[in-house]
């Protein structure tokens, strides 16, 4: 049962343009969302979370949007960078479990 | 450098024998979590392990078992290794705590498993 989708396998964008990656899930429990970013051969990174309580949390040129109702998360990445070049995964959990559910990812392409 | 460290890095097997992963977390987590990932797909929770019990379990066989240690390592066995145990298995540590901001786990680079 895939509980997390990313519907889009790619991405590519300009250098400076805004990247925007989304995330769908089905599970209503679900109370902390986090997106990951992972370069080949390594494991995947934490960059950003928000939980449920929130609708935007912010960190630098990454944002994070949560949208409740239609259980869909989003992240935005301005300006978008050529090191921003990796596979993202948006992951989801019930509150305080760490059985952490993830996406099949999102490989984004900044072209400089 | 998220602190967690896992070894091997890379190892082939064959099918129907026994493999032993480990993973060492960072400093201060007391939780420690298997995931599975195949190419192409995101990664899949085995089992996470809280002060040294297993503290839930994925959709994975019994032939998947792990072990915490007092000092928070760990190891994950797999027992009659089939074709499609070859995956990425990645360990991540973290906090359990009560905190309304979640627990945010880290990942350490990964076991490369083929099984031939």
């Amino acid at each position: 049962d895939q509980q997390v989708k990313q519907n889009s396998p790619s991405l590519s964008v300009q250098e400076g343009r805004i990247s925007i990656l989304n995330c769908d899930y089905t599970n209503s429990m679900f109370d902390y969302f986090l997106w990951y970013k992972k370069y080949p051969a390594e494991g995947p990174t934490f960059l950003i979370s928000i939980s449920s309580i929130k609708d935007k949390n912010e960190d630098g040129r990454f944002t994070v949007f949560l949208n409740k109702s239609a259980k869909h998360l989003s992240l935005h990445i301005v300006p978008s960078q050529p090191g921003d070049s990796a596979v993202y995964f948006c992951a989801a959990s019930p509150y305080n479990n760490n059985d952490m559910r993830f996406g099949a990812g999102t490989r984004l392409t900044v072209k400089p | 450098e998220t602190g967690v460290t896992q070894s091997p890095t890379h190892l082939i097997k064959t099918r129907g024998q026994q493999v032993t992963l480990r993973c060492s977390s960072q400093s201060g987590h007391n939780t420690v979590s298997w995931y599975q990932q195949a190419l192409g797909q995101g990664p899949q929770f085995i089992f996470q392990y809280y002060r040294e019990e297993e503290n839930g379990r994925g959709n994975f066989p019994p032939r998947f078992s792990g072990l915490q240690f007092p000092n928070y390592s760990s190891e994950l066995n797999v027992n009659a290794l089939e074709l499609d145990d070859s995956a990425l298995y990645l360990c991540a540590s973290s906090v359990a705590t009560q905190s309304l901001s979640g627990n945010t786990i880290y990942f350490g680079e990964g076991s490369w498993l083929t099984v031939v």
